[in-house]
């Protein structure tokens, strides 16, 4: 059972918008920024999108976050095969003093 | 060009113990916090364990607490993780990932990962 809550599974057709939830607490979410992680098939995370909403140089900007109290959310707009992957959020949690993970999404493009 | 490279898994039966090494280039070790990752087989990634720059403070999760130790050298640039009492749900990928800021859990680098199999 992960601290952070994201969906399972995700789908969408190339060219739509999807977006990844990412639900926690006040002693994670809530009260530190929240980080994003792309999985490719058999390869180490990636990262993508850190304090909310920030981009890493070299990521495209169809990739977003944002954050509103304790749930943070990823978006992927103009979707395209290569984004098929496994998402993570992350953040730190100042009650169990590490970082939390959720349980990750996989993203499926039909 | 930043690199990490995780060395040190392999087969381990129950009980055992291994000591994983992280290899680090491309930029001053010292300066930043690091981490271990880990990703059992077919599941998500789980946080491990933390260690400071100056390796003053160390953050571990429960699941390894009493068991796993993190530390660092930083004049051979390397992280290290020793790994006692293993159990057959410590099975999983190690990576090694850099830290941007100290307790953040924003990871900018990773290591290709080093496969850890505990089975008798």
């Amino acid at each position: 059972q992960s601290v952070l809550t994201q969906p399972p599974s995700a789908s969408g057709t190339p060219g739509q918008r999807v977006t990844i939830s990412c639900s926690g607490s006040s002693s994670n979410i809530g009260s530190n920024t929240v980080n994003w992680y792309q999985q490719l098939p058999g390869t180490a995370p990636k990262f993508l999108i850190y304090s909310n909403n920030q981009r890493p140089s070299g990521v495209p900007d169809r990739f977003s976050g944002s954050k509103s109290g304790t749930s943070a959310s990823l978006a992927i707009s103009g979707l395209q095969s290569e984004d098929e992957a496994d998402y993570y959020c992350a953040t730190w949690d100042d009650s169990l003093n590490g970082v939390v993970f959720g349980g990750g999404t996989k993203l499926t493009v039909l | 060009e930043v690199q990490l490279v995780e060395s040190g898994g392999g087969l381990v039966k129950p009980g055992g113990s291994l000591r994983l090494s992280c290899a680090a280039s491309g930029f001053t070790f010292s300066l930043h916090s690091m981490n271990w990752v880990r990703q059992a087989p077919g599941k998500g990634l789980e946080w491990v364990s933390s260690i400071s720059s100056s390796g003053s403070y160390i953050y571990n999760a429960d699941s390894v607490k009493g068991r796993f130790t993190i530390s660092r050298d930083n004049a051979k640039n390397s992280l290290y993780l020793q790994m006692n009492s293993l159990r057959a749900e410590d099975t999983a990928v190690y990576y090694c990932a850099r830290e941007v800021d100290a307790t953040s859990g924003k990871f900018d680098y990773w290591g290709q990962g080093t496969l850890v199999t505990v089975s008798s």
